[in-house]
């Protein structure tokens, strides 16, 4: 069975600070990856997806930036943090459509 | 692009009651509706789904309908339990989805 992990599971870090938040899949091979934002008590908003390895979309322009290195990785991160990055950051995994969603990271920027 | 519009945004119910939340979208080319339940602190849980080919779907308390003339579907809880109270969120696309705003259900025993 497929299972998709995220770390850390909560951080807190300082303005101007960099970030890296980590998400990969186990039990499938070449799955569309995603990154959303949940702000509190919002809905949720695409920031990245990829349907393959070092291709890379990006739906808000904004100081993160994502890769994928290797086939099931996919990397949030950003050089400077602002206070408008705190948010629930989750990843996703698709098959067919259907989308899966990971545990999240909570990311509070002081 | 998708616009996705939920409501209500709170519905509050009896234990054993029903609960419908509906949501509208804009993009006729949308052909997979999900729906998520979101536990506080949680990643969102994948429920139950339709797909354009399809009017109804059901599993057991839960249902989904999809009206594509009218580019709307609703989800359905019947006989409610404490432990549906959840947010639920109802999305729209396909290779990408387009997420409503969620609707807090709570269900008081």
């Amino acid at each position: 069975s497929q299972t998709i992990h995220q770390w850390p599971a909560t951080l807190v870090q300082p303005v101007g600070s960099p970030l890296s938040l980590e998400c990969t899949v186990e039990g499938t091979s070449n799955p569309n990856l995603y990154w959303y934002r949940q702000a509190a008590g919002r809905g949720l908003q695409l920031l990245f997806y990829s349907i393959g390895i070092g291709q890379i979309s990006s739906e808000v322009p904004q100081n993160l930036s994502a890769s994928r290195p290797q086939d099931r990785q996919f990397i949030l991160s950003s050089k400077k943090l602002l206070l408008s990055d705190s948010g629930f950051y989750l990843c996703a995994w698709s098959w067919e459509g259907t989308q899966y969603f990971g545990p999240g990271t909570r990311l509070t920027v002081l | 692009g998708e616009n996705v519009e939920q409501h209500p945004s709170t519905l509050s119910v009896q234990e054993g009651d029903s609960a419908v939340i509906m949501c509208t979208y804009s993009d006729s080319a949308s052909n997979y509706f999900p729906w998520y339940k979101q536990e506080l602190g949680k990643g969102p849980q994948l429920i139950i789904d339709i797909r354009s080919n399809v009017g109804e779907k059901k599993d057991q308390r839960i249902a989904v309908t999809l009206n594509k003339t009218a580019k709307h579907f609703s989800l359905h809880i019947t006989e409610t339990q404490p432990e549906d109270s959840a947010v639920y969120f109802c999305a729209a696309g396909f290779q990408k989805l387009v997420f409503g705003t969620g609707t807090r259900l709570l269900v008081s025993p």
